[in-house]
């Protein structure tokens, strides 16, 4: 099993550029997250899925989209690139149990920079 | 929107002594997991909880998820070299796993 894979590992973009980060579990997860991480700020969620064909919005949303439109990938989207949005982003997967989600499988991360 | 505080932020220690960290909310949680990240690597699951009450151990590592169903704490006993990272709290209820904003563990040669 590869796991939790993150592509790409590094980019760079300018502001007003678009892009898409792709991840993919092989896992059979049902639930897919999409955080981003900040110094001193931990993991915040951006937008999650409960399953294929669904997607739900996290704690900071805007500026993004996602899809999942097959179980094993989830994709986040950045329609216009601001500076605001340089971080670390992370995939996350999860199997449910008791009624909600279990442990996370993290992917190895993206670094975006946006000048 | 949930509130979640752990504490504390950073702790530089000796190698051999234990290490104490907790997380506390204003809500009430299904589950209690801890995660630990290494420099350039993504979050990886050291233990989860989910009873309240529940005491549970990993090797030098043992956690409590709270009566109250709205804490937990983390201790590290005789802590070595690689322990050196970020830990987190991520508690759930509903779908979502929140993060808290980490522990940084440093340890003193």
């Amino acid at each position: 099993n590869a796991g939790v894979t993150q592509t790409p590992k590094f980019r760079v973009l300018k502001t007003g550029q678009s892009m898409t980060l792709l991840c993919a579990q092989d896992m059979n997860h049902e639930y897919m997250y999409w955080y981003r991480q900040d110094p001193g700020m931990g993991l915040r969620l951006i937008h999650y899925s409960v399953g294929e064909g669904t997607t739900a919005k996290g704690e900071v949303p805007d500026g993004y989209n996602v899809s999942r439109l097959k179980k094993q990938n989830f994709l986040l989207g950045l329609e216009s690139a601001a500076p605001s949005q340089t971080s670390v982003y992370f995939c996350a997967s999860s199997y449910s149990t008791r009624g909600g989600p279990d442990t996370q499988y993290f992917g190895p991360g993206t670094r975006l920079t946006v000048l | 929107g949930q509130q979640l505080n752990q504490s504390p932020q950073s702790m530089f220690i000796q190698e051999g002594e234990d290490v104490s960290m907790n997380c506390t909310s204003s809500s009430i949680f299904n589950t209690w997991l801890w995660y630990k990240q290494d420099p350039g690597e993504g979050p990886v699951l050291l233990i989860a909880l989910y009873k309240a009450g529940e005491l549970t151990s990993n090797g030098r590592l043992t956690a409590q998820f709270g009566i109250t169903r709205k804490d937990s704490f983390l201790n590290i006993s005789a802590s070595i070299p690689s322990d050196v990272g970020i830990y987190f709290c991520a508690p759930s209820s509903g779908d979502k796993i929140i993060f808290g904003k980490g522990t940084r563990l440093h340890i003193l040669p």
